[in-house]
Order: structure tokens, then sequence, then C-alpha cells
């Protein structure tokens, strides 16, 4: 298995922009999980999901923040519309069961200028 | 005051020196994890337990639940042991996973 896959590994965007992070779980996981690392507050859960279904969504910053999963081995993360502030590198995770062991995927560095 | 708390926050050792890694926590959980997260950013698993010990290699991971505290050993370190250990712990109210803020462990040659 390849593990979980984000693409894109690096974004560089202007402030205002709509940016779209995706992420491939491994086959058979049925939790998907969103954060967010910065040095000022390491990592931040944003959001996870079972079974495509969002569970827990309290870490989403703000409205413009939204997170899918069309299906169920693939999600996006759209930041609409990006502020500088949002600049940090985007992990997603996912797992057996929201109690099982986490798989993180290489992670999206995000700048937004 | 963080309800997961880590130490030392930085660690510089010798290669072979025996490392331990500590982490308290305040929240009743259902299980503990340890991350590795090396400098090109990625994020590995290393152990989640709820009890006793696991040991994977050269690391060697405890946890006593009633004093709410587990250490991650690493035996015979190596230059490549280099990274950011990372402790969080799972609420038993819920599933979310409460982080500590890293311990960054340099090993020299």
């Amino acid at each position: 298995d390849a593990g979980v896959i984000q693409s894109p590994r690096h974004e560089v965007t202007e402030m205002g922009q709509e940016v779209t992070l995706r992420c491939k779980l491994i086959s058979g996981h049925n939790s998907l999980f969103w954060y967010r690392q910065t040095m000022m507050r390491g990592l931040e859960l944003l959001i996870y999901f079972n079974n495509n279904v969002p569970i827990d969504d309290s870490g989403m910053p703000e409205d413009r923040f939204s997170a899918k999963m069309p299906n169920a081995s693939f999600s996006t993360l759209k930041i609409q519309p990006s502020e500088p502030r949002d600049s940090a590198v985007y992990f997603c995770a996912s797992s057996l069961s929201p109690a099982g062991e986490q798989y993180f995927g290489p992670g999206t560095r995000l700048t937004v200028t | 005051k963080n309800e997961v708390e880590q130490s030392p926050q930085n660690l510089t050792a010798q290669e072979g020196e025996f490392i331990t890694i500590n982490c308290s926590y305040s929240v009743g959980i259902s299980a503990l994890h340890w991350l590795q997260q090396h400098p090109g950013g990625g994020i590995v698993s290393l152990f989640m337990l709820s009890s006793g010990k696991k040991k994977h290699g050269r690391l060697i991971a405890t946890i006593n639940i009633q004093e709410k505290h587990s250490s991650l050993h690493i035996t015979a370190s190596h230059p490549r042991d280099s990274a950011v250990y990372i402790c969080a712990v799972r609420e038993r109210s819920n599933y979310q996973l409460i982080w500590g803020a890293g311990t960054k462990l340099i090993i020299k040659p």
C-alpha cells in the first residue's frame, strides 16, 4: 500500500485565492483526520470523518474552511478565500477507526502571500 | 496548564546514549500515542498504548495509567534518531487527540 497520499506537496498562492488540498486514505481505512501544524500552535485537529460522515468539525477555524469526503477513500480541504495566516503545513491521517492508530500523509505546505 | 506536558523540550546527546523522553497528562485517557516527526516534516506513528510497555527495535514506550505518565526510551541512540518526538493522548470521552508540544532530539555522532 502506498500509504496516505496528499497533494499538492507545496502550494503557494495569493491572498484571496481558493485553495484545495487533497487526501487519499489507505485502502480499508474508515476514518480521516485533517490537521494543521504551525510553529505557534503546533498540531491542531481541524475535522475528522468516520465512514464519510463528518463527526467533529469544531477545530475548523472559520467558515472559510470546508472539508468533504465525496467517497470512502478521498477527501478535500478547501480554503476560500485564503489569508496569509492560513500558511501552515496541512496533514491528513487515516485510521481503521476513530480510536485506531493514525497514519499520516506527507503533508501539504501552504504559503499564502 | 497544558493537558499534555512533555519534557525535556530539547535534548542533545551523543551517539550511543540511552535517551528518555517523558510525557505527563491530566485527563482521563483511552490511549496514548508516541509519534516521530523528522526534519523533512513527515509524521510517523511509533506506538499506541493504553497500558504496560511496548518495544519496537531500539524504541521502548511505557505508560503508568495511575500516575498519568508515559516515557519513550531510545537505546543505543543514533544520529538518524534526531527528530521531534510528540506525545498525544486520546481522551476517554471522545476521539480527539490532545498533543504535547514535542521534544526536539539531536543525536551527535
